[in-house]
């Protein structure tokens, strides 16, 4: 099945910007949906359609793809935005469509 | 539209679990609406194990084919999940959340999970 791969985690300063990749096999031909997931919560979906937001969600908060790579970048980070990030394509062409990638634990030092 | 899933909390191994989703703000059985149920181990990353459709119809994570029923109430508008034989692996927290999308479906929005722990 479908693979996708995320880094277990990435540390960035307050105030700065937080940049959390997933990378996948032909990532390109996918729509990439990320979400957001604070300590004890459900996930929140925060970017679909690789880069489109859903109401609610700050403009500093973005989402892109290049290749196989797709890439959530987070700016001017604040403290409420530590939290594991997700990202999810949906493989209509497997058998397990819905796939995660492992998860990205942010940490603002 | 707000999700909730809820249930027992303790299951003992080899037992059935079973859990609800309660919708609220919008109709289960309204056209196109699909649901789907996502599990996540205490301390671990998310799991899609199935997902159901509003006339009834429902598509399982191989890994789960035989074990999982999926089904639908829309006299209560809720949604229902059935796994036979559960061990210690099927210990987890449980969401249930609504699909969206035409083609590269996503999730939105999530209801606040329920933990089942399963003991021997």
């Amino acid at each position: 099945s479908y693979v996708l791969t995320q880094p277990p985690s990435v540390s960035v300063a307050l105030g700065q910007t937080a940049r959390i990749t997933c990378g996948g096999n032909n990532l390109g031909s996918k729509s990439v949906h990320w979400y957001q997931q604070r300590p004890g919560q459900a996930p929140v979906l925060v970017v679909y359609d690789d880069s489109d937001r859903p109401s609610g969600i700050p403009e500093r908060i973005s989402g892109s793809e290049g290749g196989n790579t797709a890439t959530l970048t987070i700016s001017r980070v604040e403290a409420g935005d530590e939290a594991d990030y997700y990202c999810q394509v949906w493989d209509s062409n497997s058998d397990h469509p819905a796939v995660f990638g492992g998860g990205t634990q942010l940490t603002i030092l | 539209l707000q999700l909730r899933a809820s249930g027992p909390g303790l299951v003992k191994s080899s037992e059935t679990l079973s859990l609800t989703c309660s919708v609220s703000g919008g109709s289960i059985s309204s056209s196109n609406s699909h649901w789907v149920w996502i599990r996540q181990p205490p301390g671990k990353g998310l799991e899609w194990i199935g997902t159901v459709f509003y006339r009834g119809n429902a598509n399982y994570s191989p890994s789960l084919q035989g074990r999982l029923t999926l089904l639908v109430d829309t006299s209560k508008n809720q949604l229902s999940l059935r796994l036979h034989s559960v061990t210690a692996a099927d210990t987890a927290f449980y969401f249930c959340a609504r699909r969206f999308g035409d083609f590269g479906y996503y999730f939105d929005p999530w209801g606040q999970g329920t933990l089942v722990t399963v003991s021997s």
